[in-house]
């Protein structure tokens, strides 16, 4: 099984929604990665959080971290259509990152 | 400018042909990392490096070998593909074992 996972396989919007992606993992982590994949491209990193943080903003993005529930969240305001792609979560691993199998967000006009 | 870049981008092979993926990055990582992408399983790690000279085994080496002959080259190797192997691989480079990771733009892999 996956050592971080998010928690829906897709999820559809509107431009100018909001939209939340959620992830768990199975270990201790000392930040957690939050990644995004366009389609025909390779995943980019949208957001780093450390183990201490609570929270973290970047532009329209904000994510938040939980150790006590080993869950995280990130959220994407005012949704474009250029946000539709997949959305992985990514924590420490023995060899580097482990990831999610990611959920897949489609912004509609 | 793309700071890693994957060649090639789409490549047909034959059953037990050999094939190599290269990749080619400009940020001066010490680590690089090969991920195979199938719908179902997600990134999957096959082989990673920590520098010139340097190979390691990910999570599913068996069947693939990985070269770094320099700090800003590492290439996968398929000595005898298999269909199994049809899937799209990454290249990717960081800083270190828990730092972001720069990916490139995939090559994908059809084998017949």
């Amino acid at each position: 099984s996956q050592l971080a996972e998010e928690n829906l396989w897709a999820l559809s919007v509107h431009e100018g929604e909001s939209v939340t992606v959620n992830c768990s993992y199975k270990t201790s982590i000392t930040a957690l990665q939050w990644y995004r994949q366009k389609s025909g491209e390779g995943p980019a990193q949208l957001i780093l959080i450390r183990s201490n943080e609570r929270e973290k903003r970047n532009g329209r993005l904000r994510a938040t971290l939980d150790t006590s529930s080993q869950s995280s969240s990130l959220s994407i305001t005012a949704t474009r259509c250029e946000d539709t792609a997949v959305y992985f979560c990514a924590t420490d691993y023995a060899q580097g990152l482990t990831f999610g199998l990611g959920t897949r967000v489609s912004v509609f006009p | 400018e793309a700071a890693v870049t994957q060649s090639p981008r789409n490549k047909v092979a034959v059953t037990g042909g050999k094939v190599t993926l290269s990749c080619n990055q400009t940020n001066n990582h010490n680590n690089m990392y090969w991920y195979r992408q199938d719908t179902g399983h997600g990134l999957r790690l096959i082989h990673y490096s920590y520098g010139a000279g340097s190979t390691e085994k990910g999570d599913i080496p068996d069947g693939y070998k990985a070269s770094r002959p320099s700090q800003e080259n590492f290439s996968l190797i398929l000595e005898l593909a298999t269909p199994s192997q049809t899937s799209v691989y990454f290249c990717a480079s960081g800083t270190g074992t828990y730092a972001e990771q720069f990916f490139g733009p995939g090559t994908r892999l059809t084998v017949l």
